[in-house]
């Protein structure tokens, strides 16, 4: 998956808990995404980076927060995970005008 | 407001057959539009994009797409489908600006090749 890993892949966690989810790249690419999967909803843009401390938000920030210290590190943050928020969560990056790649993904869930 | 739209929840194609998956699109100006293929436990790849230039979009794996501006529909096509077809397929476009910023997705459609 061109040099993408999202860690973890599977979490389960407890509604007010925070979680950190990773995601790392070999690409050396200048920008850095966040997506939702849901069902009936595609794919939905969370945050976005182009460059390290770079940020902005997406479609449907509320509730997260990211951080990029380094380029190939993008962190996702829930300060406080609500059942709302289970999902499927991708990572992608991209070098514009080209395409974005697409990580494995990590399934969270809220309980 | 600008989107995209696949309105079929799922395609059900006879391997060798040629398949269609729709996406119309709602977006001003000129449009980039892109399509991805998501297979089972997997990220999303990318199929092809329409910037400018040709209505005719060759892309991977035998997959090509028409862009109709009178119609305003982006449909994905191939002429003979493999089992291996078998997916869900997003069309896509940029969030804000020329794509750099974020895709935002279609519901997405998924395909069934039938033996």
């Amino acid at each position: 998956d061109a040099g993408i890993t999202q860690s973890p892949r599977h979490k389960v966690t407890e509604t007010g808990t925070p979680v950190t989810l990773r995601c790392h790249q070999t690409e050396n690419h200048r920008y850095m995404y966040w997506y939702r999967q849901d069902p009936g909803h595609g794919l939905r843009l969370i945050h976005y980076s182009y460059g390290v401390k770079d940020t902005d938000k997406g479609e449907v920030s509320d509730g997260y927060s990211v951080s990029r210290s380094k380029t190939e590190d993008f962190l996702l943050t829930l300060e406080s995970a609500t059942s709302s928020q289970t999902s499927v969560y991708f990572c992608a990056i991209s070098e514009p005008p080209n395409e974005q790649f697409f990580g494995p993904g990590t399934r969270l869930t809220v309980l | 407001a600008q989107s995209v739209a696949q309105p079929e929840d799922q395609v059900n194609v006879a391997e060798g057959n040629p398949l269609t998956v729709k996406c119309t699109y709602s977006v001003s100006g000129n449009p980039y539009l892109f399509w991805y293929v998501q297979y089972p436990n997997r990220g999303l790849q990318f199929l092809l994009k329409y910037i400018t230039g040709d209505n005719l979009v060759k892309g991977s794996y035998g997959f090509e797409a028409e862009f109709n501006k009178s119609q305003t529909s982006f449909h994905l096509k191939k002429p003979s489908a493999l089992a291996s077809d078998s997916a869900l397929y997003f069309c896509a476009y940029p969030w804000s600006g020329g794509g750099a910023d974020g895709l935002t997705f279609g519901k997405g459609t998924h395909l069934i090749i039938q033996p």
